[in-house]
Formats: structure tokens, sequence, C-alpha cells
């Protein structure tokens, strides 16, 4: 268990509709990153939060849209899914200091039929 | 942008066997992370490398930080079965997001 939590763990949903996905980090890890992973794929990262703040833009579309509360929970929203947005959705926490490894969460998988 | 190169892509290895992987990147990093992840669950950190030249094991795992900072390599010894999975390497510099590799895909044969 690496102490990061992902909500829902599925989520399936239809073409046009929006979700919120949701990530709570590790006790004491300022940075928040997601990422999306299709089908035996690699790891895209989209975004990342810093304390509240975005730090750093991946290849997130503008559809998608983050934030990171002030209890330093972050929720990833999609909106106007389309089929090529299924795919699992991985949150990663970290201290964000100079040894700063990334734990991720179980992650959510996200079917849009 | 940067980019990682996992090699091999897939690879198929009898039980008990010692497995050798590498990752490769066209720009210098500081830092090197090795993860494994089973189908549908998230990636697990295996080792963290700070220092050129490190060598760090974790149990049957032996990771190093190659010295030219380009790459990364992981070693398992004597395999078993749970260590089917796809292992990801990603690295960074100080300053930077991590850039994970596509990953090595292991499956071990009875």
């Amino acid at each position: 268990d690496s102490g990061v939590t992902q909500t829902p763990k599925h989520l399936i949903t239809a073409t046009g509709q929006r979700v919120t996905l949701r990530c709570s980090p590790r006790s004491g890890d300022l940075s928040v990153y997601w990422y999306q992973q299709s089908l035996d794929q690699g790891l895209q990262f989209l975004i990342q939060y810093y304390n509240g703040e975005e730090r750093a833009k991946g290849n997130i579309l503008e559809r998608f849209s983050a934030q990171q509360f002030p209890d330093l929970h972050s929720e990833l929203n999609l909106s106007s899914l389309e089929l090529g947005d299924s795919a699992l959705y991985f949150c990663a926490s970290s201290v964000a200091q100079e040894r700063d490894e990334q734990y991720f969460g179980p992650g959510t998988r996200l079917t849009v039929t | 942008g940067q980019q990682l190169n996992q090699s091999p892509q897939s690879m198929f290895i009898q039980e008990g066997e010692d497995v050798s992987m590498n990752c490769t990147s066209s720009s210098i990093f500081n830092t090197w992370l090795w993860y494994k992840q089973d189908p549908g669950e998230g990636p697990v950190l295996l080792i963290a490398l700070y220092k050129a030249g490190e060598l760090t094991s974790n149990g049957r795992l032996t990771a190093q930080f190659g010295i030219t900072r380009k790459d990364s390599f992981l070693n398992i010894s004597a395999s078993i079965p749970s260590d089917v999975g796809i292992y990801f390497c990603a690295g960074r510099n100080y300053g930077q997001n991590f850039v994970f590799g596509p990953g090595t895909r292991l499956s071990v044969l009875p």
C-alpha cells in the first residue's frame, strides 16, 4: 500500500459526459501528479500540482482540468468524454524535495461507452 | 523532448533464471527510478538511484545508475512467478518532471 488513495476504482460512463476522479496523497506529500495510461501503453504525464498551485503541464487535453484543494487532495475533471478517453488514470504524490520519488495510487479505470 | 528507451520490450524467461533490462536516455539525468506494475494496478516503486555509478539492491533486485548518467540497469536474480509484470524506468533532472520509459514486459515460465 503506497498510501495514495484514489476513488472511484472503476467508472463507466457515456460519451459526452463529465466525470471527476479523486486522489488523496500520502501524508506529508505536497505534490500530486496525474497520469493517463491507455491499454498496453506507458504512462502519459498530464499535470502536476504543488501545495495547491499548478506546477507543470504535460499532454493534458483542454477538456481535462484538475485542482488541488487546501487539504491537498486533488481532483481530475474530464469533460465531453470520448471513446478514446477510456484508460487507467493514476495519481502519484511526492514530497517535492530533492529526493523526490513518486508513489502511485491504485488508479481509476475509466470506460467510456 | 526527453525520451527514454527500454530494452528489451518484452522477455520470456524460465523460473530461476536471472533477468537484465536497461533504460537509456538521450539526456543526462540525476535521478533514476524503477517501478513494477501488475495488470490493472498502480506502479510500485522498487528502487531509487541518485548518484552516477550508484548500485542499490532491494532483495533479489539490483539497479545501477550508469556512469554516463544516460542509462540505468535493473537486474533480477533467481526469478519467480510473481516477478511477472511490466517494469518501468523513470528519469529526471532537478527542477524537471520525471519522464517514464515504455516499459519491459516480463513473463516467467514455470
